[in-house]
């Protein structure tokens, strides 16, 4: 069964830095394009980041600069390392798989909650 | 990078049809098939329901259909339930740096 679950979510200052993990089951992370995608508190969806099968990495201009993603192909787990957060990074952040033969995210996490308050 | 532009809001009762729109650019929605739409019920996790604009995935009702016309997409959901009530996105590839773009997102509500 393919699983996503996201881990590492917490409270933390402005300008402090958080490592979010995504540990994938029943497919290979380095197999797929993954996805990372947040939502602000009532708010819509944001493409943040993406993680091409050979390593290449994208941001959404709103992070470029402050967050990296890593993949460790040993642990079948994604790291989403956020530098510098700012209020305005408080979202539940997202795992998706994009589809292995589509341009869409077939398979999603529960999420994990990053809130940056002083 | 604008978000492609959806109503906030839709309503209908049950039975009847609604149509949800998402109106981007060249360099996204009209420039490429790549439209999906995410079915997000409150409190849960966002749900795949169409992909490459008009396509449903394994189990999704056939009540949801899509389709696409210069910049907009569309999303239409017939015999409306109430379990239908939830947030609807749509997303597209986009050519900018971003590479994908998710819409403004629009509520479903059933009167």
């Amino acid at each position: 069964e393919v699983q996503l679950v996201e881990s590492g979510g917490d409270l933390v200052q402005p300008g402090g830095s958080l490592r979010l993990s995504c540990a994938v089951s029943g497919f290979t992370v380095s197999s797929h394009y993954m996805t990372w995608v947040r939502q602000a508190p009532g708010k819509g969806l944001e493409w943040v980041s993406v993680i091409y099968t050979g390593g290449n990495t994208y941001f959404a201009n709103s992070v470029k600069g402050r967050f990296t993603l890593s993949r460790d192909d040993s642990k079948n787990t994604l790291y989403l390392h956020m530098d510098s957060l700012r209020p305005d990074d408080t979202a539940v952040y997202y795992c998706a798989r994009r589809a292995a033969a589509a341009h869409t995210l077939d398979r999603w996490g529960q999420g994990t909650l990053v809130t940056v308050s002083s | 990078q604008s978000a492609p532009t959806q109503p906030a809001s839709v309503s209908g009762s049950p039975g009847q049809s609604i149509t949800i729109s998402c109106t981007g650019t060249s360099s996204d929605v009209g420039g490429y098939n790549y439209v999906s739409w995410y079915q997000q019920r409150p409190g849960n996790v966002p749900k795949l329901i169409i992909y490459d604009v008009r396509t449903r995935p394994s189990g999704v009702s056939s009540r949801f259909s899509g389709s696409k016309s210069g910049n907009t997409a569309s999303l239409t959901i017939s015999g409306l339930q109430a379990e239908d009530e939830a947030d609807y996105y749509c997303s597209s590839y986009t050519s900018t740096s971003t590479l994908e773009v998710f819409g403004t997102g629009t509520t479903v509500t059933v009167l």
